[in-house]
Formats: structure tokens, sequence, C-alpha cells
């Protein structure tokens, strides 16, 4: 199974700085079937990116993807105080489906 | 609009079987492939299985095989997930989630349910 490690495991930041997440696969996602998701408390994650870097739905252009094989980044330009969550990659390349374990983005 | 609706809590003991359900509005039900995922409490995302609507097909992660069935009903567009001789290790909230893309089973999971919270306790 694909195995996904996120970095950092904590992100402390403030209102308007950039933040940059990490995602790297042990082995390389095909055809970047790479999704990120947002979580925050009490509530069911929500799909922020799609294949690699395609922004779902509603998404704010705020949020961008990028990357490919084994190493994928999310990236949030401008922080605004609803970002501050959970943030899971996820591939949906092979079978199992894995999620990484996930970056606490939080208030600095 | 299209959501998942998901039933509500359980408290179950161990030993015993707990089956959640999963109901569909807004959208073409056999259109899309349904997900399981859990959450343990403070912990991260689990993948389980899928199911096909449109045909029952079903596929599971290999950590669930034979304690876990996952089937639909067309006729009230709900899917259902059923894990058999829980422990406290299976406590967690379930979430079903759809697929984003008609008849993709190669795809993210566009669209989630509210989430179960299952409860093991003696």
């Amino acid at each position: 199974e694909i195995v996904l490690t996120q970095s950092p495991g904590t992100l402390s930041l403030s209102p308007g700085e950039r933040a940059t997440l990490s995602c790297r696969a042990s082995q390389s996602v095909s055809s970047s079937y790479l999704a990120w998701y947002q979580q925050k408390p009490g509530q069911a994650p929500r799909l922020l990116i799609y294949g690699a870097s395609r922004r779902a739905t509603g998404i704010p252009d705020r949020f961008s993807g990028s990357g490919s094989g084994t190493d994928f980044t999310l990236t949030i330009s401008r922080l605004e105080p609803e970002d501050f969550a959970v943030y899971y990659c996820q591939q949906y390349d092979t079978s199992p489906r894995t999620f990484g374990q996930g970056t606490n983005l939080e208030i600095k | 609009q299209e959501q998942l609706v998901q039933s509500g809590a359980e408290v179950k003991k161990p030993g015993a079987s707990v089956k959640v359900s999963c109901k569909a509005s807004g959208y073409t039900f056999t259109g899309y492939y349904i997900h399981w995922m859990r959450q343990a409490p403070g912990q991260g995302l689990e993948w389980m299985g899928w199911v096909n609507p449109n045909s029952g097909d079903a596929s599971y992660a290999q950590k669930f095989q034979g304690r876990v069935t996952v089937t639909t009903d067309t006729s009230i567009s709900t899917a259902y997930m059923e894990l058999t001789r829980v422990g406290s290790d299976d406590t967690a909230v379930y979430y079903c989630a759809r697929t984003r893309t008609l008849s993709a089973l190669v795809d993210a999971f566009h669209m989630w349910g509210q989430g179960t919270m299952v409860t093991v306790s003696s």
C-alpha cells in the first residue's frame, strides 16, 4: 500500500501569512491521483484539491496544489481565519486508498 | 441540493454488529461510487471500502476483509456499512463519501456524509 507522510505535523502561522504543507508518497502516485482535504473540529472532511492541482468547486483561489510522482504540496497563499484546520492528503491511485496522518494548521 | 445523510450514533457491546446507513439525495444515486472511511477519536482517516450502487459490486481494505459488508438499496437511494464482531478499537466516527465524477471509481471524494459516531463499550 502507498504510505503518505505529511509534514510538518503542526504548522503555527498568523492570518495573512503563506502556508506550505507537504505530502510525500512511499511510491509514485500515477496520473497525480492525489487529493487534499480540510477538516475542522466536529465536521466531515471537505475536498479542496484533486488531481494534485485542480481546485474543487467553490474552493477559493488562495488554495493551490502542486507536485507529481512522490512529492506534493498544498499552498495557502494568504491565510484567512477560517483556514485554520487539519489538512489531509489522500491518494486514490491504488487500493487501499490511503490518507496522510494530517497537518494541524494552527493560529500563532 | 446534493447531500448524504447518515444514521444516528450507535453504542454497541464488544462482539456485536453495527450497521450504518447513508441516504443520498439531489443526484442520481446509481451514478457514483460510495466509499466508507472511519476516524478514531483524535486520529486520522482510514479507508474501509467502496460499493458501486449501479452493480452492487464492492471492495474492501484487507484489514476489514471478512468483517465489513457494504451494500445499497437503490429503491431508497441508501448505502449501508455493516461491521461485525466489533471491539473497542472500532470506536470511531464512520463516514460515507461520494466520488466526484459520474461512473468513476478512481476519483476523489467530492461529498461526505456528516459522520456517525459508533462507540463500543461493555
